[in-house]
């Protein structure tokens, strides 16, 4: 497809297991960036990948959350021992290039994660 | 803290009611854009404001990026039960975009 998509549309888990969160961007787009939305809330900004350049991880809540992006396209963001708090919408957008926020993101529909 | 505080948090109004949402903050941006939300989906910008004073209109939609680019505001002009959705104001703060909690907006018909 042309968008942005993000594999599973759902997740539900159990407290203390890890979860693996899928992105696939636009092709030839250059950034990534991952965002979480609690409900009914904006969005807060995880990590931000350009091209090779080392990741912006300022956003990362602890050190339970990580994401990589293999080959500068597909990115998977992974929660180890996921906490109740870890419950919310997880976004994943891309952008063409590297003026980051003055070029448009283009945001997949989500991952909602649920952590029982 | 929010570095972007939007107001009001919830609005219902009837069909063809006028409304304006307000993106508040303290800081200074480089720009600040406006997104909107519909349930179960990313989402989508509407306008990207750049220059302080800078009003941009779609429609039935205005916007305006404050004179010391550190506030804007969104007017929609006879709302439509089409417009209902979660109203997001970002701003530009250094590479990342911080956004705003959103505004609810509910169209009666």
């Amino acid at each position: 497809g042309a968008g942005v998509s993000q594999s599973p549309s759902n997740k539900v888990t159990e407290k203390g297991k890890d979860v693996e969160l899928r992105c696939d961007p636009i092709s030839g787009h250059t950034a990534l960036y991952w965002y979480r939305q609690s409900l009914g809330q904006g969005l807060e900004f995880l990590i931000y990948f350009q091209g090779n350049s080392a990741p912006d991880k300022s956003g990362l809540p602890s050190d339970r959350f990580s994401a990589e992006r293999t080959g500068g396209s597909v990115s998977t963001l992974t929660i180890q021992r996921t906490q109740q708090e870890d419950s919310a919408v997880y976004l994943c957008a891309s952008s063409l290039s590297t003026s980051g926020g003055t070029d448009t993101q283009y945001f997949g529909p989500g991952t909602r994660l649920t952590v029982l | 803290t929010q570095l972007l505080e939007q107001s009001p948090q919830f609005l219902s109004i009837q069909e063809g009611e006028n409304l304006t949402v307000y993106c508040n903050s303290s800081s200074v941006f480089s720009s600040l854009q406006w997104y909107r939300q519909e349930p179960g989906e990313g989402p989508v910008l509407l306008v990207t404001v750049v220059t302080g004073g800078e009003v941009k209109k779609l429609k039935r939609l205005t916007f305006q990026f404050g004179d010391a680019r550190k506030d804007s505001s969104l007017h929609i002009t006879a709302a439509q039960p089409g417009d209902t959705g979660l109203y997001l104001c970002a701003g530009e703060y250094g590479n990342k975009l911080v956004f705003g909690a959103g505004t609810i907006l509910r169209v009666k018909s």
